[in-house]
């Protein structure tokens, strides 16, 4: 069965601090593909990122990086030097091959960046 | 870039009411859309799937009767929540996807409708 896990619910920081958040996912498939949100207080789903199965290689977009390990089944996202603008909720989700339609979403974590 | 309306933004009505929620996609038309609820302080929840022209697909556990889903046009889709009760405040999120992409996994969210029961 497929599924999302974020360990992290609330993490918070003091602006500038690194920050990194935790996706470990679950899945039979072998093709799939995994993507980060981010939720501001409005409620809009940003997208941030999406990454198939077959690249493992890790991602760097400005203060945004994820690290992608197949061997532990995460897919974690690092916010280096971080903004109270960052302070949002960051969902992980997964889509198998199979099922391209169905998203399926981590709990989030409610990230806070104090000034 | 793809982009997702929803409308209302907000909404609040009587219980035993029906509101009707819209989720048009504006510069691409979409075979498909999807419609998710996010209880406070949760994460999204997949309620179903709208293909146009075709009846949705609803997820285990989401009553079909009562979550009404209309996709008649490869821009609009529509759900509409019936006899609303108080457990049925949330917030829903549309999503679509983009036919012409040859593969099915993009989707392009829009900003949600806050329904609360009143």
């Amino acid at each position: 069965a497929q599924k999302v896990t974020q360990a992290q619910t609330e993490i918070s920081v003091v602006e500038k601090e690194d920050v990194t958040l935790d996706c470990v996912y679950e899945t039979r498939d072998t093709t799939y593909y995994l993507f980060w949100y981010k939720q501001p207080p409005s409620g809009e789903l940003v997208f941030l990122i999406r990454r198939n199965s077959f690249d493992e290689q890790n991602e760097i977009s400005g203060r945004y990086s994820w690290n992608f390990q197949k061997s532990t089944s995460s897919f974690n996202f690092t916010i280096t030097a971080s903004q109270v603008v960052d302070s949002a909720v960051y969902f992980c989700a997964l889509s198998e091959a199979g099922n391209t339609d169905k998203l399926i979403f981590g709990t989030g974590t409610r990230l806070q960046v104090f000034p | 870039g793809a982009v997702v309306s929803q409308h209302p933004s907000w909404v609040i009505c009587k219980s035993g009411t029906s509101v009707k929620i819209e989720c048009r996609s504006l510069d691409f038309q979409a075979t498909t859309m999807f419609w998710y609820r996010q209880f406070p302080k949760q994460s999204l929840m997949l309620m179903a799937t709208s293909n146009e022209g075709s009846k949705a697909t609803y997820e285990q556990g989401v009553e079909k009767d009562k979550f009404l889903i209309n996709h008649a046009s490869l821009t609009l889709s529509t759900l509409t929540v019936t006899s609303a009760h108080p457990e049925d405040s949330s917030f829903y999120i549309c999503s679509a996807r983009d036919h012409r992409l040859a593969v099915a996994y993009e989707q392009y969210f829009g900003p949600g409708t806050r329904l609360t029961v009143t």
